[in-house]
């Protein structure tokens, strides 16, 4: 149980167009969905927290303009990078949570794999 | 803010022994939970442990246990009987009570383990 999907796993695209990675909480109703940020070879960095019907949290020093979540459903969220640049390319991971799992436990999906060309 | 700490980038073990990965974190809370994620090559993190801290009892799940030293800030992870299988990067993560609501972890920078056959 507890299964989070991402989609696309990878996906390259050019520079200036937008790009939209889905997570969807595949056997239960997420309360609360996350989206970070991995770099090579380090750790994941928390670039929002949403929740279903609601705007999302973003911390400091990320773009909500560029970075647009939208957290349509309790078992869909989806992230659109916008205007995509080489230096966006990263490996986006999200994460999602309910009432019924595990104390703060937060279930993490495979991770999409952005390549900006 | 509080910050967690992972000063063992890599490390690798043979097979079958015990390894010890090893985490410090500075926060001014009393309540907090503690994690160890697991994101083996496939890239999806998995929760292998977590410890609250007002349990002074160390966590265990099977072959994984915490030494949680709550005075010394310090929570490392102890694989016993370690397998193929524990190839990976294991991340420690803090939750502090003050985000409890939001459910926001913090990260360290991740130690590389390696099980060599």
């Amino acid at each position: 149980g507890a299964v989070v999907s991402q989609h696309p796993s990878r996906v390259i695209c050019k520079s200036g167009t937008s790009v939209k990675i889905e997570c969807r909480s595949l056997d239960f109703q997420a309360t609360t969905m996350f989206w970070y940020r991995q770099f090579p070879k380090q750790s994941l960095m928390l670039m929002a927290t949403s929740n279903e019907g609601s705007k999302a949290t973003y911390e400091q020093g990320v773009e909500k303009d560029k970075f647009l979540i939208n957290h349509a459903s309790l078992t869909l969220s989806t992230l659109t990078v916008t205007s995509a640049h080489p230096e966006d390319s990263s490996f986006y991971i999200c994460s999602a949570s309910f009432s019924a799992g595990g104390p703060y436990e937060q279930y993490f999906g495979p991770g999409t794999r952005l390549t900006v060309t | 803010a509080q910050t967690v700490t992972q000063s063992q980038p890599e490390m690798s073990v043979q097979e079958a022994e015990t390894v010890t990965l090893s985490c410090t974190y500075d926060t001014s809370e009393n309540n907090y939970y503690l994690f160890w994620y697991k994101q083996p090559p496939s890239r999806q993190m998995i929760l292998v442990i977590r410890q609250e801290a007002y349990k002074q009892q160390n966590a265990t799940e099977n072959r994984f246990s915490v030494n949680f030293q709550k005075a010394a800030k310090s929570f490392s992870l102890k694989i016993s009987d370690s397998q193929l299988g524990d190839t990976a990067m294991y991340f420690c993560a803090f939750m502090g009570g003050s985000n409890f609501g939001n459910e926001k972890l913090t990260f360290g920078t991740g130690t590389r383990l390696t099980i060599i056959p």
